[in-house]
């Protein structure tokens, strides 16, 4: 079946080091693929995404590239700040069953000053 | 514009009761979702609704149904209530085949 897996945190870093979060995908077709970001205490934001193979999402610093040949999708940010302490989770959507996100287990990443 | 609203946001209940748990779409959004994310479980599909439809439900047992209305707000009941239903019920919406966007959730105890 299709599945998302993570890399485990946490991960804890200094502020202004580079981040890089590991999303691997397994899945028929072409799914979309999604970073999604929860802060403490909130939902999920949609952070960035990307539909098809070789695009790059990209939004708030954070970068990550649709890899259809490794079947990845990794999480980028070249200086990190205190507020992005949060759990992030990677995610694929298949076209045939658009309404259904699959999830990654997480990673919560620490930012300290 | 507003986002996704949810209420209530904590919910306490007993085992063997029943909750409904309300969500509220962005305007203009035909489809909403639901989603668990239990302790140690992560986030798991519930349910899918688009223009009054249950589309798609996840693996969960039938006493966790659902409807949308023709304003396309939606509730979550979870009847005889188990204590590992304890959890966040976060609801989503999006326009068909679009990015979905996220409540805060609902925070549910089960005592």
């Amino acid at each position: 079946g299709d599945s998302v897996t993570q890399m485990e945190g946490p991960v804890t870093l200094s502020e202004e080091a580079f981040l890089t979060i590991n999303c691997t995908y397994t899945a028929t077709g072409y799914p979309s693929l999604f970073w999604y970001v929860q802060y403490p205490g909130e939902g999920l934001q949609l952070l960035l995404k990307a539909t098809k193979a070789d695009d790059k999402g990209s939004n708030k610093g954070f970068e990550a590239t649709y890899r259809k040949e490794t079947t990845s999708f990794h999480l980028e940010k070249g200086s990190v700040q205190v507020s992005d302490s949060a759990v992030y989770f990677c995610a694929l959507r298949k076209t045939d069953s658009w309404g259904k996100l699959q999830f990654g287990a997480g990673t919560q990443v620490v930012v300290t000053p | 514009e507003a986002g996704v609203t949810q209420s209530p946001t904590h919910l306490i209940k007993t085992r063997g009761q029943q909750a409904t748990l309300r969500c509220s779409p962005i305007s203009g959004h035909t489809s909403v979702y639901w989603y668990q994310q239990a302790l140690g479980l992560g986030l798991q599909f519930l349910l899918w609704y688009d223009e009054g439809e249950e589309r798609n439900r996840g693996n969960f047992p039938p006493r966790f149904s659902g409807r949308q209305f023709p304003n396309y707000s939606s509730e979550l009941n979870v009847n005889a209530l188990e204590l590992e239903d304890s959890a966040l019920y976060l609801c989503a919406s999006s326009f068909p085949n679009q990015p979905q966007h996220f409540g805060d959730g609902t925070r549910l105890s089960i005592l």
